[in-house]
């Protein structure tokens, strides 16, 4: 079974800041799918950043970027000059591709605070 | 025009009663799921519908049960409520295959169970 280990339940940054969400996985696939997604208080889940396992190139959406490390079993999100409306749950999410089943595994969620 | 729609936002019933919760998609996609989100804000799949067919069915209860009348719309049917079943619960859409960009979720429906 996969599981997603984010290590930071809390952080908070400073508008404008940089700043980044660690997320490591497990799992025996090679053909997979990673996410993050993000649920502000208004509870919608959104979309932020996907990032196919077959290819090295790092995704990039704007603002936020990942550093996906295969082989360490690392997808870490990057948010550039933070902004208040940044301030969420964010969630790092593992998808197997095929089969039949592809349902999403999500981590435990990182609270993510910006801060004036 | 919602994507992923689900009704209602909010319950709150009593011990016992049975509820529904419906939702309904737009997208054309061929996949639909049922996700809960706990007090701790942990999302876990709970089932998922193939066009109509099911896919994943999770260890859930089976006072639990998911109904999809078509590709579109995937319904889900609370029995006897209990305090533990409070909870958020998410539907979701998503296109299988190389063209899986992910799920798009509903707005959540928080169940609260007095």
């Amino acid at each position: 079974a996969q599981t997603v280990t984010q290590s930071q339940p809390e952080m908070s940054v400073q508008e404008a800041e940089t700043v980044t969400l660690s997320c490591t996985y497990d799992t025996s696939e090679s053909n997979y799918y990673l996410f993050w997604y993000k649920q502000p208080p208004s509870r919608q889940m959104i979309l932020v950043i996907r990032q196919e396992a077959y290819k090295q190139q790092n995704a990039t959406e704007n603002r936020f970027s990942v550093n996906f490390q295969k082989a360490a079993k690392s997808f870490s999100l990057k948010i550039s000059d933070s902004q208040l409306g940044d301030t969420a749950m964010y969630f790092c999410a593992f998808m197997r591709f095929g089969g039949g089943s592809e349902k999403l595994v999500f981590g435990k969620g990182t609270k993510l605070t910006v801060n004036p | 025009d919602t994507a992923v729609s689900q009704t209602p936002k909010y319950l709150v019933t009593q011990m016992g009663n049975d509820k529904s919760i419906k939702c309904e998609q737009n997208l054309g996609h061929d996949t639909m799921y049922w996700y809960k989100q706990d007090s701790k804000k942990f999302l876990k799949i709970m089932f998922s519908y193939n066009n109509k067919e099911l896919i994943i069915n999770e260890t859930v209860p089976n006072r639990f049960s998911p109904k999809s009348p078509d590709k579109a719309h995937l319904n889900l049917h609370i029995n006897s409520l209990e305090l533990g079943d409070s909870a958020v619960y998410f539907c979701a859409s998503s296109q299988g295959g190389r063209r899986n960009y992910g799920y798009t979720f509903g707005s959540g429906t928080r169940l609260t169970v007095v």
